[in-house]
């Protein structure tokens, strides 16, 4: 059974910084894998797709980077802002049999002025 | 802007109710899902609706009744829930499913509360 997990549950940071964020996989049989944020109260939006044949995905200030075989992505942000605050999930999309996302708990970030 | 219009935004509802909640796309998306999430978890797959055809049940019990009028719709009929069945319910869509995988894009969700 897939199981994701993200380090750290909760991360605070001043403005500026560069960050990243972890995700990690025990079945390293994906399809792809996604990055989503989520503000308080709202949906989640989509920030990233990795296909499994792919090593990384860049978008604006945003790196993510996949490593298949060590079951491991990382979401790189470069110059963070406030407007960055949010709980950043990560998601495998697996091979084990049903086309579905399985999520790991999230990352919550604080970006201070 | 969500362009996965769910309506309504909240709803409080009694446990003898009937109601019903309504998701919508206009992307050209043959992939929809509903989605449940908790406080302070992570959303849970309740069904995949592709070519609007119900793809997938994750033994959902049968007071949530999920329809798929056409591509651009999606319900969630609801009945006889428990107090446990409150929480955010998420609906989304994508190009497509499968193993080349397409983002997922999700409404603002319904906040349901069983009273």
């Amino acid at each position: 059974k897939q199981e994701v997990t993200q380090i750290p549950a909760a991360l605070s940071v001043p403005e500026g910084e560069n960050l990243v964020l972890n995700c990690s996989f025990t079945d390293s049989a994906i399809y792809n894998l996604q990055w989503f944020r989520q503000d308080p109260g709202k949906g989640l939006t989509s920030l990233l797709l990795i296909q499994s044949s792919q090593r990384e995905q860049t978008s604006g200030r945003l790196n993510a980077s996949l490593d298949k075989s060590s079951g491991r992505s990382t979401l790189y942000i470069a110059a963070s802002q406030p407007g960055d605050s949010a709980t950043y999930l990560c998601a495998v999309n697996s091979q084990g049999g049903s086309e579905k996302l399985v999520f790991g708990k999230g990352t919550k970030l604080t970006v201070n002025p | 802007d969500t362009e996965v219009t769910q309506t309504p935004k909240h709803l409080v509802m009694g446990m003898t109710n009937k109601k019903s909640l309504k998701c919508e796309q206009h992307m050209g998306h043959r992939a929809m899902y509903w989605y449940k999430q908790k406080a302070k978890k992570p959303p849970e797959l309740m069904f995949v609706y592709s070519y609007e055809k119900l793809s997938i049940n994750e033994s959902v019990p049968s007071r949530f009744s999920p329809e798929c009028p056409n591509s651009s719709l999606l319900n969630l009929h609801l009945h006889a829930l428990q107090p446990e069945d409150s929480a955010l319910y998420l609906c989304a869509s994508s190009y497509w499913t499968g193993r080349v995988g397409s983002p997922l894009h999700f409404g603002n969700g319904t906040r349901l509360t069983v009273t």
